[in-house]
């Protein structure tokens, strides 16, 4: 079983739906979570941090985090098709100070 | 957020020769930065671990004496890919971490390099 599992679609919504992506993890000591988009030939950017249990919202993107499920999840709302790209779960591992990434979930909004 | 620079973007070179990449955080110090791999259609392979004023980490196949890294400075990291062969063309992104007190740490990516090796 990987530590970190993320369906890797592809995901094709219309433009303006509500977007649900998620990953899983299996070690209940992870501390940190976050969510990086990758547009095609670019570096990840970070969209997204967080550390605890529950929601943290930043304009159209939403972050949650369940511990007790080991489950984390980012919405968008309104999605463009801007928001086209490859959406990549990471979480912080402090047994080994790295990051481990999920597959990555590649995400087309159509006009 | 922070920002990481790369430098180059692209790269071409014959087979043989060493192409050296850096990896540069614009307005934070970095103590730890990261070197990844990433080949089409996957996510990102963590190539080494790069400490400021101290050797590099590598993970497990990735060779070291191929991959040479140098952490001069708290703002710089470099790799070079020492007699590059068409197998080492791939994406290279680096990453530096960034320790906010009280609230963790993240890492922020560069844009990376594309090498190409002929």
């Amino acid at each position: 079983q990987k530590e970190v599992e993320q369906d890797p679609g592809p995901l094709s919504v219309p433009e303006g739906a509500i977007v649900s992506l998620n990953c899983t993890y299996s070690n209940s000591a992870f501390q940190y979570f976050m969510w990086y988009r990758q547009y095609s030939r670019k570096g990840p950017e970070l969209l997204m941090y967080t550390y605890s249990s529950g929601n943290k919202e930043d304009g159209r993107f939403t972050a949650q985090v369940d511990k007790s499920s080991k489950y984390i999840s980012l919405f968008i709302r309104d999605s463009q098709p801007s928001d086209s790209a490859t959406y990549l779960c990471a979480i912080f591992s402090g047994n080994t100070g790295k990051l481990i990434f999920g597959q990555g979930t590649t995400l087309q909004v159509k006009p | 957020g922070a920002v990481v620079s790369q430098h180059p973007s692209r790269v071409i070179c014959k087979s043989g020769t060493s192409v050296k990449i850096e990896c540069r955080s614009l307005d934070f110090q970095a103590t730890t930065m990261f070197w990844y791999r990433q080949f089409p259609k996957q996510s990102l392979m963590l190539m080494a671990t790069s400490n400021e004023g101290s050797k590099a980490t590598y993970e497990q196949g990735v060779e070291k004496d191929k991959f040479l890294i140098n952490h001069a400075s708290l703002t710089l990291s470099t790799l070079t890919v020492t007699s590059a062969h068409p197998e080492d063309s791939s994406f290279y992104i680096c990453s530096a971490r960034d320790q906010v007190p009280g609230q963790g740490e993240t890492q922020y990516f560069g844009p990376g390099t594309r090498l190409l090796v002929l």
